[in-house]
């Protein structure tokens, strides 16, 4: 069965500072995809980024960046030089491809708080 | 392009009642899935409709059932409610029309989803 897990619940950070949030994931399938979404106050959910289970290689965007490490099932995501702007509730996601269909687990997310 | 719509925003239920959400995908996705999630949790997988076919279920009673039209928009109901059934609701599309490549790498575009509150 899929699993993930964010132990992380709340992180409050100073501007400008960085932080990393945690992900750790279970599956037995050996494809899969990995995501990061983002949930502002609205309510709705923003993709931020995919990796798949065969593409180990760290990704930097601007002041995101994912460290994607399958010998310890861990897609972690750093915020450098946190801003006001990113003060929401990020979620990891797995991804398989389930009796033909894809099927997407999440975790329970990390709120995050960045005070001006 | 407008992305995913969910209506209504809000709406405040007692229990033993029923309700119908609904949901626009965006334009040229073809698939549909649902989510709960109450608060301070994850999303959890309700159902996902394609072809105007519920083709996956998560953990959840017949009490919730749906459906999704011929042009992709779909709908939620529950039946009965309870004050367990208090949460965001959220509606995702995925896929393309004339066939999907990489199944497993669709990304969900979500909806703002509509705020459930039962009394």
């Amino acid at each position: 069965a899929q699993k993930v897990t964010q132990a992380q619940t709340e992180i409050s950070v100073v501007e400008k500072e960085d932080v990393t949030l945690d992900c750790v994931y279970e599956t037995r399938d050996t494809t899969y995809y990995l995501f990061w979404y983002k949930q502002p106050p609205s309510g709705e959910l923003v993709f931020l980024i995919r990796r798949n289970s065969f593409d180990e290689q760290n990704e930097i965007s601007g002041r995101y960046s994912w460290n994607f490490q399958k010998s310890t099932s861990s897609f972690n995501f750093t915020i450098t030089a946190s801003q006001v702007v990113d003060s929401a509730v990020y979620f990891c996601a797995l991804s398989d491809y389930s009796g033909g269909y894809q099927k997407v687990t999440f975790g329970t997310g990390t709120k995050l708080q960045v005070i001006p | 392009d407008a992305g995913v719509t969910q209506s209504p925003t809000h709406l405040i239920k007692t229990r033993g009642q029923q309700v119908t959400l609904r949901c626009s995908p965006k334009s040229g996705h073809d698939t549909v899935s649902w989510y709960q999630q109450a608060l301070g949790q994850g999303p959890q997988f309700i159902f996902q409709y394609y072809e105007e076919e519920e083709r996956q279920r998560g953990n959840f009673p017949d009490r919730f059932s749906g459906h999704q039209f011929p042009n992709y928009s779909s709908e939620l109901n529950v039946n009965a409610l309870l004050l367990g059934d208090s949460a965001l609701y959220l509606c995702a599309s995925s896929g393309y029309r004339g066939g999907e490549v990489g199944v497993g790498a669709n990304v969900l575009t979500f909806g703002a989803g509509s705020r459930l509150t039962v009394l």
